[in-house]
């Protein structure tokens, strides 16, 4: 098993350009998050699934945008990009049961400018 | 709300000496608590978690870590350090599995 990956590993915006960030896993998990990490700072949630065709807003969605159109995949949408968004982003998928673990892929670097 | 502190940013530590990093979280209810690490460049790794049973908790790597509901506290410790254990630690908190609450992280660095 792969795990979670996610592509691409680090990418360079321009303000107002917009991106996909991919992530896939291949554990059959229902669960499916994006969190950012800013320096100095925790995850932050920014959105997530409980299965395809259902996602919801996390902590700091505005900015961004999701879909899940099957368990395996859960792209993240950047639009009109701004330096705010600049971070690492880590996708996750857990099973569903209460208190599984959520598995996590090495991120994205993105860095707007 | 639920939130996690962990007071130490930077912690450094002799190699073969022991560690303990701290975390207090703030839950109305019984919570589920995580011990995550995450090494240069990696994405995150489980190393414990908590969520009923037995307070002391025993993970990979040789890590454990304490709930203490009275304290509101979930540190983690590990009795002797390897120059493997230098990364980011962070502890998180949820009501369930999904919409957990990060700290800050605490960065241990381990000197020779």
């Amino acid at each position: 098993n792969a795990g979670v990956t996610q592509t691409p590993k680090f990418r360079i915006l321009k303000i107002g350009q917009s991106m996909t960030l991919q992530c896939a896993q291949d554990m059959n998990h229902n669960y499916m998050y994006w969190y950012r990490q800013d320096p100095g700072m925790g995850l932050k949630l920014i959105y997530y699934s409980v299965g395809a065709g259902i996602t919801d807003k996390g902590e700091v969605p505005n900015g961004y945008n999701v879909s899940r159109s099957t368990t395996e995949d859960f792209p993240l949408r950047l639009e009109l990009a701004a330096p705010s968004q600049t971070s690492v982003y880590f996708c996750a998928s857990s099973y569903e049961q209460r208190g599984e673990t959520q598995y996590f892929g090495p991120g994205t670097r993105l860095l707007v400018l | 709300a639920q939130s996690v502190t962990q007071p130490d940013i930077h912690i450094t530590v002799s190699e073969g000496a022991s560690l303990e990093l701290r975390c207090n979280y703030s839950y109305g209810a019984t919570p589920y608590l995580f011990w995550y690490v995450q090494s240069p460049g990696q994405g995150l790794q489980l190393l414990l978690k908590y969520f009923s049973g037995d307070t002391l908790v025993q993970g990979i790597k040789g890590f454990e870590a304490e709930f203490k509901r009275s304290q509101s506290s979930f540190n983690l410790r590990k009795p002797s350090v390897h120059w493997s254990d230098a990364a980011e630690y962070f502890c998180a908190v949820g009501p369930n599995d999904y919409k957990l609450s990060f700290g800050a992280g605490t960065t241990v660095t381990v000197r020779a």
